[in-house]
């Protein structure tokens, strides 16, 4: 199993413009989330999912979409990138019936 | 709501030296706690956790005991090594979201 992954791994764009951030599991998990890191602050929940066809916000989702249309893929999409979301961004998944979350490698991304 | 406080770092410790990370959490119900690590520039891995009060997770030589009487799970190791360097977060469960603190950047030296 590949578990997470995420792409790409590093990515820089100018304000305004848009972009999406892969994530996949193979593991049939059905709760997927989006994180995302600064410093001091730990992680922040943005979206997640807990099937396919069901999405909510988490704590900050101002900004991005998601959508889960397989079990397998949780894209993360920014419509119009500000500087603030200058981050890094983890994708988890977990089985339904357990509370640990498996986590992605993570995108490192820069909004100039 | 619920929320985690950790000991802020960084922490720089000498080789085979002992390691403490405090973590307190703020929390109703009895949620699982958690110690996730994270190794330069990779995505976080669990260390361990612990489910229910009393509780001790162990792995790789790092224990926590899950303490309801003093809402912590402070993380040890009794002797480091370099290979331990690394940021280390500390989270409960909760609902459908993890909590995490703010992490702690430990470096071990030679």
């Amino acid at each position: 199993n590949a578990g997470v992954t995420q792409t790409p791994k590093f990515q820089v764009l100018k304000t305004g413009q848009s972009m999406t951030l892969q994530c996949a599991q193979d593991m049939n998990h059905e709760y997927m989330s989006w994180y995302r890191q600064d410093p001091g602050m730990g992680l922040r929940l943005i979206h997640y999912s807990v099937g396919a066809g069901i999405t909510d916000q988490g704590e900050v989702p101002n900004g991005y979409n998601v959508s889960r249309s397989t079990t397998e893929d949780f894209p993360l999409r920014l419509l119009s990138a500000a500087p603030s979301q200058t981050s890094v961004y983890f994708c988890a998944s977990k089985p339904g019936s357990t509370d640990t979350q498996y986590f992605g490698p993570g995108t490192r991304l820069t909004v100039l | 709501g619920n929320s985690v406080t950790q000991m802020e770092g960084p922490v720089t410790l000498s080789e085979e030296a002992f390691l403490t990370i405090n973590c307190t959490y703020t929390a109703t119900g009895y949620p699982s706690l958690f110690w996730y690590v994270q190794y330069p520039g990779e995505g976080l891995q669990l260390l361990l956790k612990a489910t229910k009060a009393d509780d001790k997770g162990s792995n790789k030589g790092f224990e926590a005991t899950y303490r309801k009487e003093t809402t912590s799970f402070h993380l040890e190791k009794g002797s480091v090594q370099v290979s331990d360097s690394a940021v280390y977060f500390c989270a409960l469960s909760s609902e459908v979201n993890m909590r995490f603190g703010a992490g702690t950047r430990l470096t071990v030296k030679p």
